[in-house]
């Protein structure tokens, strides 16, 4: 069955200490991974697509990084604007092209 | 270029009734999936819509059901409302129809209390 696994739940930082988000996945043919981040009561927001291993993409503070059963969000030195959840989804090619979200990492950084 | 818009935001139902969420897609999108996420979960997916069919279900009762118009705008319906249903309903948008390997674009969400 297809899974997609983030750790950890959730993790508190002080401002300026950086960290690294993990999303495992077990797919039967991956098409896409995909990095979104979550204000509380509103809608998911894209972050990055990644496609191959060895792929990477950075945007500001944000770097993710991707392996053949894993992808990382690396981020550093955050500021307390990056307080979020971040969700890590798939894309299959199960015949309805669905996203498989995992639960999400609740990152709040101290000031 | 305007975004997903969804409504209404918040609303609540009780338990039997019927209720139906509106999305309008992101310009220049025909494609538009429905997401329901409840608390502290990641989004599920409900189904996809390109070109006014049905092209993709998840593991959702034959109740939640919706329609694609024209302009690529959708519905989510959803009959005999249970308390599970509560939740943080998302419409998505996207380009490329069954062949898209692009990221998806929420909207806001509809809030949905079951009492």
């Amino acid at each position: 069955e297809d899974q997609v696994t983030q750790s950890p739940e959730a993790l508190r930082l002080q401002e300026g200490e950086s960290s690294s988000l993990n999303c495992s996945y077990t797919v039967s043919g991956l098409r896409g991974l995909f990095w979104y981040r979550q204000d509380p009561g509103k809608g998911p927001e894209f972050l990055f697509t990644l496609y191959s291993a060895g792929e990477e993409k950075e945007k500001e503070r944000l770097k993710a990084t991707l392996t053949k059963k894993e992808s990382f969000l690396h981020i550093t030195a955050p500021k307390p604007e990056d307080s979020a959840t971040y969700l890590c989804a798939v894309q299959t090619p199960s015949g309805t092209y669905k996203y498989i979200f995992g639960t999400g990492t609740r990152l709040k950084v101290l000031a | 270029e305007t975004g997903v818009t969804q409504s209404p935001t918040h609303l609540i139902k009780t338990r039997g009734q019927q209720v139906t969420l509106r999305c309008s897609s992101q310009s220049g999108h025909n494609t538009v999936s429905w997401y329901q996420q409840a608390l502290g979960q990641g989004p599920q997916f409900i189904f996809q819509y390109y070109r006014e069919e049905e092209n993709g279900r998840g593991n959702f009762p034959p109740r939640f059901s919706g329609l694609q118009f024209p302009n690529y705008s959708s519905e989510l319906n959803v009959n005999a409302l249970e308390l599970d249903d509560s939740a943080l309903y998302l419409c998505a948008s996207s380009a490329g129809g069954g062949t898209n390997t692009g990221e998806l674009f929420f909207g806001e969400g509809s809030r949905l209390t079951v009492l």
